[in-house]
């Protein structure tokens, strides 16, 4: 059975820091691309960023260029976003999400696969 | 840059039909997109990819009541024998080389 399982997200203040990691299961993780997605309160999904199979194309939306580190370790079957300069519209759930596809271009880039989601808080 | 766009709310009775659309932006029409459900509370399920053509792939254990088809720029969902379970909000989504995007969602209402 497919798994992603998401985890690291908190309570943060405005210009700070938080790392989320993604563990996933049932599938050869270092053949496909992954994703982050976030979904503020009440509000659609918002793409992130995306990495490539083996962690050599790395992709970002505007609003977090810059600021937001998409890694893998392929050794632990594990995604990680890393996030600095938080500002509170930042504040989303965030999830992970398995790509049909393995290099974050424009073919099989679609989500057959997601997690549950990490909760992000940015406030003072 | 590539835009989706949906009605932000539909309604159909219990054991009717509901036709969910997604418009691609002007010159994206061969755009392929993908159909997701997200029940209040859940994270996103992948429910079916369309395509230009009018094909569909879907996710593993989507009901046969789950079907796609394609009219020029437009992509549909189409759910008959509605259930209960399938009151929920539906992204379509589409990709380009390092770019992924939503639209704004389709909140399905089951009377």
């Amino acid at each position: 059975e497919v798994q992603v399982v998401e985890s690291g997200g908190g309570l943060v203040q405005p210009g700070g820091s938080l790392r989320l990691s993604c563990v996933a299961s049932g599938f050869t993780f270092s053949n496909y691309a992954m994703s982050w997605v976030r979904q503020a309160p009440g509000k659609g999904l918002e793409w992130v960023s995306v990495i490539s199979d083996r962690g050599s194309k790395t992709y970002y939306a505007d609003s977090v260029r810059g600021r937001f580190t998409i890694s893998r370790d392929n050794s632990k079957n594990t995604l990680f976003l890393q996030m600095n300069s938080l500002r509170v519209e930042d504040m989303a759930v965030y999830y992970c999400a398995k790509e049909v596809g393995n290099y974050g271009g424009n073919s099989g880039g679609w989500f057959d696969y997601w997690g549950r989601g990490t909760p992000v808080t940015v406030s003072s | 840059q590539v835009v989706l766009t949906q009605s932000p709310s539909a309604s159909a009775s219990l054991g009717a039909s509901v036709k969910l659309t997604c418009t691609l932006s002007s010159g994206h029409s061969s755009y392929n997109i993908a159909w997701h459900q997200q029940q209040a509370g859940k994270g996103p399920r992948y429910v079916m990819k369309v395509n230009s053509d009018g094909s569909y792939i879907k996710g593993d254990g989507i009901p046969d009541r789950f079907s796609g088809s394609t009219s020029g720029a437009e992509r549909y969902l189409i759910i008959s024998s509605l259930q209960s379970e399938d009151e929920a909000a539906y992204y379509c989504q589409t990709w380009d080389t390092g770019i992924r995007v939503f639209g704004g969602g389709t909140k399905l209402t089951v009377l």
